[in-house]
């Protein structure tokens, strides 16, 4: 079954804006994987981030995570039409890697 | 991280046949997972496969409908069998590897895009 539940559904933003999204959760992780999803084709790894850690960037990425609201935040700035895609979170929630995903912001930047 | 492939990567299907999807990944790796992501859906796991062993089904899943092989580290097929409509979906294959990360980032193949008529 999913565990997270993300939100907003959808995000329509203009070229140059940031994006934010969220993920919440609903039991303790050892990790939570953020992707991206390009009209239904393969995920593209985004970033991990572990229980332990609080903030990560990659690029013009940023993401958080609140192990005590379980929850955590995708940040995308200064967004590009390239950025067009559905954003998925995944967390696992042992260490037999089985990821367990939430439903999906799709997110679309308007040039 | 990790170079997938999966074949095919879509097919259309009639009601009642089965179809083998396979995955093959540049190196080897102990685990393999098998996703589906019914349309508009986000990705549900089907099963996790190990060399040498019987595959592990998720909650839903059963190995008559679902049967996996995992003849070695770098290769593995899922087949639908006796498909429905309903069966219509994208099946993604993955992998977990070391990334930047760490050692349990986790890759996906492209996806094979099934459509059961």
């Amino acid at each position: 079954s999913q565990q997270g539940e993300e939100d907003p559904q959808a995000l329509s933003i203009q070229e140059g804006e940031n994006a934010t999204m969220n993920c919440s959760y609903k039991t303790s992780i050892n990790n939570l994987q953020w992707y991206r999803q390009n009209s239904g084709r393969g995920l593209v790894h985004l970033i991990l981030i572990r229980s332990n850690e609080r903030e990560k960037h990659s690029g013009r990425l940023r993401v958080t995570l609140d192990t005590s609201k379980k929850s955590s935040s995708l940040l995308i700035t200064a967004s590009r039409a390239a950025d067009t895609a559905s954003y998925f979170c995944a967390t696992a929630v042992s260490n037999d890697y089985k990821l367990s995903f939430g439903a999906g912001t799709t997110v679309t930047v308007r040039a | 991280s990790a170079v997938i492939s999966q074949k095919p990567s879509r097919d259309i299907c009639q009601r009642g046949t089965s179809l083998t999807i396979q995955c093959q990944v540049d190196s080897q790796v102990t685990m393999m997972f098998w996703y589906r992501q019914q349309p508009g859906q986000s990705l549900t796991l089907i099963a996790t496969a190990n060399q040498g062993s019987e595959a592990t089904y998720e909650s839903g899943f059963v190995i008559d409908k679902f049967p996996i092989s995992r003849p070695n580290l770098t290769f593995s097929t899922l087949t639908v069998s006796n498909m429905s409509p309903e069966d219509s979906s994208i099946y993604l294959c993955s992998v977990e590897r070391e990334g930047p990360g760490g050692w349990d980032t986790q890759y996906f193949g492209p996806g094979t895009r099934l459509t059961v008529l």
